[in-house]
């Protein structure tokens, strides 16, 4: 099965830029979707196709994906950015919905 | 507005049934594929299964074929997952999500969650 491999803390301070990575066997191949949640919410699309922004989503996040990793680029971070991340891939072979392990997000 | 509300979590001891269900509302249900996806405390986001429009096609992850059942009722606006032999690692927060708004596999938007815990 198809595995995607995020790594467990990212931390950054106010300001500054934040990127959190999601790997997978050639997922450039693959469109990548992004997800964030806050603590006892559910989770909020924040990044589609690699690097589409739903409407209401600010600029600040931005994604893009290319040979065995996607990234997650959050711009000048603020405080309500701090969540956990997910990117989220479908895979063809099994046609199963996979996700990374999540990311926390620590905003210094 | 788009909406999805779930409900029909609770405790439930090993080996038993439970059925979740997910009303939807603000958009043409019969039009969107739908998923469940369950989250264990403190741990990540799992994707449980998924039905397409018109419920003909349906998909599980290996851990819960066999025991658990999706469906909906497009009349009703409202998807099921029907959870048989649930064991003590089903215990989870299960979200259900509509698939592919802006693309073919995206999840948005998400309902709030409904907690099922599974203990003697």
């Amino acid at each position: 099965s198809y595995v995607l491999t995020q790594p467990p803390s990212v931390s950054v301070a106010p300001g500054q830029t934040a990127r959190i990575t999601c790997g997978g066997n050639n997922i450039g191949s693959k469109s990548v979707h992004w997800y964030q949640q806050k603590p006892g919410q559910a989770p909020v699309l924040v990044v589609y196709d690699d690097s589409d922004r739903p409407s209401g989503i600010p600029e600040r996040f931005s994604g893009s994906n290319s040979g065995n990793t996607a990234t997650l680029t959050i711009s000048r971070v603020e405080a309500g950015d701090e969540a956990d991340y997910y990117c989220q891939v479908w895979d063809s072979s099994s046609d199963h919905q996979v996700f990374g392990g999540g990311t926390k997000l620590t905003v210094l | 507005e788009v909406q999805l509300v779930e409900s029909g979590g609770g405790l439930v001891q090993p080996g038993g049934s439970l059925r979740l269900s997910c009303a939807a509302s603000g958009f043409t249900f019969s039009s969107y594929w739908m998923h469940w996806v369950r989250q264990a405390p403190g741990k990540g986001l799992v994707w449980v299964s998924r039905i397409n429009s018109d419920g003909s096609s349906t998909s599980y992850a290996d851990s819960v074929k066999g025991r658990f059942t999706i469906s909906r009722d497009n009349a009703k606006n409202t998807l099921y997952l029907q959870m048989n032999s649930l064991r003590a690692e089903d215990t989870a927060v299960y979200y259900c999500a509509r698939g592919g708004y802006h693309s073919g596999y995206d999840l948005e938007p998400w309902g709030q969650g409904t907690l099922v815990t599974v203990s003697s």
